[in-house]
């Protein structure tokens, strides 16, 4: 069975500070991840994915197997930031688990 | 290009009804997927069609079924609807396969009085 947890339902942090959403998973094989992110009145879309191995508006994310970690971080938040944040798992089965989500708020 | 598209965007139906759900993918998507989302248990895998085929299926009762067309749209129906069964319905629609980018369509929300 493939897991994919999110432990904190809410964040907050302010503009210019740091921000990390932990996401962790249980899955026995190797597995593809993603990031998800749904701003206000938006629909849910594709942040980023761990084989890109890229930065999107400034996130990035490293799959840590031994772990079984995929946290999603940034250097410096910005108020366009808040929104809803999924972390997602495909593996054998080829279907996407998402985690129960993050909301993030970027206070001013 | 034409984003996903979910028809209709509400709906309210009684316990013991069924109910059919549309979705319009991207064109040249071949793959749609299907979510059911509630506060209580976020995101849920329902099934996936590629090429008309049901590929893979999540851990729903079989009173959910759906089904695709040669031009990729595709349809969810539930029957016997429950209570339980109030949430919103998200389509997403990809180039091949879930692992691909999906694109959600914005929902169609079922609520069962």
């Amino acid at each position: 069975a493939q897991r994919v947890t999110q432990p904190e339902k809410l964040l907050s942090v302010f503009k210019g500070a740091p921000v990390e959403l932990k996401c962790n998973y249980s899955y026995s094989g190797s597995p593809e991840l993603f990031w998800y992110v749904q701003y206000s009145r938006q629909r849910l879309q594709l942040l980023l994915r761990h084989i890109s191995r890229e930065s999107i508006k400034g996130f990035t994310a490293d799959l840590n197997k031994g772990e079984t970690s995929f946290h999603l971080k940034k250097p410096f938040a910005q108020e366009e930031d808040s929104a809803m944040y999924y972390c997602a798992l495909s593996g054998s089965a080829r279907q996407l688990t998402f985690g129960s989500g993050t909301q993030l708020t970027v206070l001013p | 290009k034409a984003g996903v598209t979910q028809t209709p965007r509400y709906l309210i139906k009684t316990r013991g009804q069924q109910v059919t759900l549309s979705c319009s993918p991207i064109s040249g998507h071949r793959s749609v997927s299907w979510y059911q989302q509630t506060p209580g248990q976020g995101l849920q895998f329902l099934f996936e069609y590629f090429s008309e085929t049901q590929r893979n299926k999540g851990n729903f009762p079989g009173r959910f079924s759906g089904r695709q067309f040669s031009n990729s749209r595709s349809e969810m129906n539930v029957s016997t609807l429950e209570l339980g069964d109030s949430a919103l319905y998200l389509c997403a629609s990809s180039l091949q396969a879930v692992t691909d980018t999906q694109y959600f369509g914005p929902g169609t929300r079922l609520t069962v009085l």
